[in-house]
């Protein structure tokens, strides 16, 4: 198995504009997390999914941010307009839930800079 | 709310020797998981050691090593014969083991090794 796919590595946008994060979870697993790490706040969660479906996204800072999973292989985090203040590295995760007490598969994150 | 705390922003520790990361956490819960991670300058986060939180005996995985007190609600990680490739970020995580199935992660602590 290929674990967690995160694409971008990298990306470099300039505020104001749209930022798409994607993300493909190990095949089979049902749940879904985004977070994201900074220095100030370490990790955060964002949003997670069961089965496609958004279960909490309390941790989603504002309007600005929207997450999606159209199917169980696809998700996507949006970051539209984006802020110098959204620069961080954001993480997808996933888990099975019969495996749910052995922790996370995490990706190696998508390193978001906004000037 | 639960919250978990890791007090030691940096660590250093010279090859062979022994350091241990400390945790604490705050919750209500009396069943739960405590978890370490470990992240390397690579990013991915790679699970360490899991401790459930109703089993007394403390949990090991080669070198590595947990000291849990629930009463004093403390979670500490011992790396034995600590190698260079263990340098990085480790972070301790809690979820409760009913309810929501979120992740709370500390702040980290960076161990630094020294040859």
């Amino acid at each position: 198995d290929a674990g967690v796919i995160q694409s971008p590595r990298h990306e470099v946008t300039e505020m104001g504009q749209e930022v798409t994060l994607r993300c493909k979870p190990i095949s089979g697993h049902d749940y879904l997390f985004w977070y994201r790490q900074t220095m100030m706040r370490g990790l955060e969660l964002l949003i997670y999914f069961n089965n496609n479906v958004p279960i909490d996204d309390s941790g989603m800072p504002e309007d600005r941010f929207s997450a999606k999973m159209p199917n169980a292989s696809f998700s996507t985090l949006k970051i539209q307009p984006s802020e110098p203040r959204d620069s961080a590295v954001y993480f997808c995760a996933s888990s099975l839930w019969s495996k749910r007490d052995y922790g996370y598969t995490f990706g190696s994150g998508t390193r978001l800079t906004v000037v | 709310a639960q919250t978990v705390t890791q007090s030691q922003p940096e660590m250093s520790v010279q090859e062979a020797e022994t350091v241990t990361l400390s945790c604490t956490y705050d919750t209500s819960e009396s069943d739960y998981y405590l978890f370490w991670y470990k992240q390397p300058p690579s990013r991915q986060m790679i699970l360490v050691i899991r401790q459930e939180a109703y089993k007394q005996q403390n949990a090991t995985e080669n070198r590595f090593s947990v000291n849990f007190q629930k009463a004093a609600k403390s979670f500490s990680l011992k790396i034995s014969d600590s190698q260079l490739g263990d340098a990085a970020m480790y972070f301790c995580a809690y979820r409760a083991s009913s309810g929501t199935y979120k992740y709370i992660f500390g702040t980290g602590t960076r161990l630094k090794v020294l040859a």
